[in-house]
């Protein structure tokens, strides 16, 4: 069975704080694909990265990172320096080879709030 | 390119009542798929379809059929609409070429049912 954990429902933080939003994952596929969208509160999902089970480097983005551990079964989601702007749902998902990458699987979603 | 479309963005329907749901992409993808959302819950796969003519069932199938006549249209359909099926419902599309992991979604519709 494939599942996504977002254990962290929502995170309020002030402008330029540092925020990271945690992934875990479970599959038994050796080939899978992760996933962060982004849904601002006008309600459309904007996808933002992807990162195939065979690349476990750290990527930089602007103001995003993201650090993926095969190890952990972990993908986390890190915001340098938040805006207001970066204010809205977040959310982790999953596709795998057994599938045929047609199925992803989501996490519950963690909504960030970011303050003035 | 629009991208992927959605129509209509908002719906109130009555217990029993049927409707489609309408969906259109073109940027000639094979893969389209339909989303539903609830509160939290994320997001969960109705039925998706990999080219023209071909469909199957995801995590939650029931209540709703599709057909896949051509590449850019994918209509969800709801037979007799039920209150459980208030939800935002999403289409996405993939390429089967390049980039063909990555889904990419549409605006949404919003959809009460009485």
């Amino acid at each position: 069975a494939q599942k996504v954990t977002q254990a962290q429902t929502e995170i309020s933080v002030v402008e330029k704080e540092d925020v990271t939003l945690d992934c875990v994952y479970e599959t038994r596929d050796t080939t899978y694909y992760l996933f962060w969208y982004k849904q601002p509160p006008s309600g459309e999902l904007v996808f933002l990265i992807r990162r195939n089970s065979f690349d476990e480097q750290n990527e930089i983005s602007g103001r995003y990172s993201w650090n993926f551990q095969k190890s952990t079964s972990s993908f986390n989601f890190t915001i340098t320096a938040s805006q207001v702007v970066d204010s809205a749902v977040y959310f982790c998902a999953l596709s795998g080879f057994s599938g045929g990458y047609n199925k992803l699987i989501f996490g519950a979603g963690t909504r960030l709030a970011v303050h003035p | 390119n629009a991208g992927v479309t959605q129509t209509p963005k908002f719906q109130v329907l009555k217990t029993g009542q049927s409707m489609t749901l309408q969906c259109a992409q073109d940027m000639n993808h094979e893969y389209m798929s339909w989303y539903r959302q609830d509160p939290g819950m994320g997001l969960r796969l109705i039925h998706y379809s990999v080219g023209a003519g071909i469909t199957d069932q995801g995590e939650v199938p029931n209540g709703y059929n599709v057909s896949r006549s051509t590449t850019e249209d994918f209509p969800l359909r709801l037979l007799s609409a039920a209150p459980s099926q208030t939800s935002v419902y999403f289409c996405a599309s993939r390429n089967s070429a390049a980039d063909q992991e990555t889904q990419y979604f549409g605006p949404g519709t919003r959809l009460l049912v009485l």
